[in-house]
């Protein structure tokens, strides 16, 4: 079963503009990560956010998580087209001793030059 | 090159055929897992494995077998039990499965249709 929802559902942009995606969830969490896949290619891993951060940066990249609201944000500055992918983000769960993650349905980010 | 491998890219199979999927990693991982895609869906798991010779079914196991035999191999066998088989399938592994820290490593994927 699905455990995240991101929100947009697609997003189009200019080369240069911020992307914002965002990402809700149910339960209690251990971490929460983004993922990004590019079209009919594999899933590459981007963050991961434990549940007693609040905020995280890679690169371009910035990850926010508010676990009193369920939710997490991801920030894409300065977007390039190399940036078009699908961004998913998984949980999870707090105590579980088998780490499985929890996908949501994915944001589809398209950057156009 | 350290990684995880799948074969076939593209796979296609007549109805009543039983197919198994390849995945291979050197990556010195213990957990493996298998996930189906479907257009415009997340990923939902299949099956999973955290040590060798032994599994546990996911979400959506129906249909489906693994084997576990040796630590770098983690095979998908999808049988003519599965009613829509036609998907995108992702095979991943991942440091000690307990950790709850660890990031997942994905293969390439293989489209499998159903002709």
């Amino acid at each position: 079963s699905q455990q995240g929802e991101e929100d947009p559902q697609a997003l189009s942009i200019q080369e240069g503009e911020n992307a914002t995606m965002n990402c809700s969830y149910k339960t209690s969490i251990n971490n929460l990560q983004w993922y990004r896949q590019n079209s009919g290619r594999g899933l590459v891993h981007l963050i991961l956010i434990r549940s007693n951060e609040r905020e995280k940066h890679s690169g371009r990249l910035r990850v926010t998580l508010d676990t009193s609201k369920k939710s997490s944000s991801l920030l894409i500055t300065a977007s390039r087209a190399a940036d078009t992918a699908s961004y998913f983000c998984a949980t999870v769960d707090r105590g579980s001793t088998l780490g499985r993650l929890y996908f949501g349905r994915g944001t589809q980010l398209t950057v156009w030059p | 090159d350290g990684g995880i491998t799948q074969s076939p890219k593209y796979l296609f199979r007549k109805e009543g055929q039983n197919v198994t999927l390849s995945c291979e990693q050197n990556l010195n991982h213990d957990a493996m897992y298998w996930y189906r895609q479907d257009p415009g869906q997340g990923l939902r798991l299949i099956y999973y494995s955290q040590i060798v010779n032994d599994f546990q079914k996911g979400d959506i196991a129906e249909g489906y077998s693994v084997s576990r035999e040796k630590k770098e191999s983690f095979p998908l066998t999808v049988t003519s039990a599965q009613k829509n088989p036609t998907a995108f399938y992702l095979c991943a592994s991942s440091t000690r499965a307990g950790a709850g820290n660890n990031e997942q490593f994905f293969g390439p994927g293989t489209r499998l249709t159903v002709l």
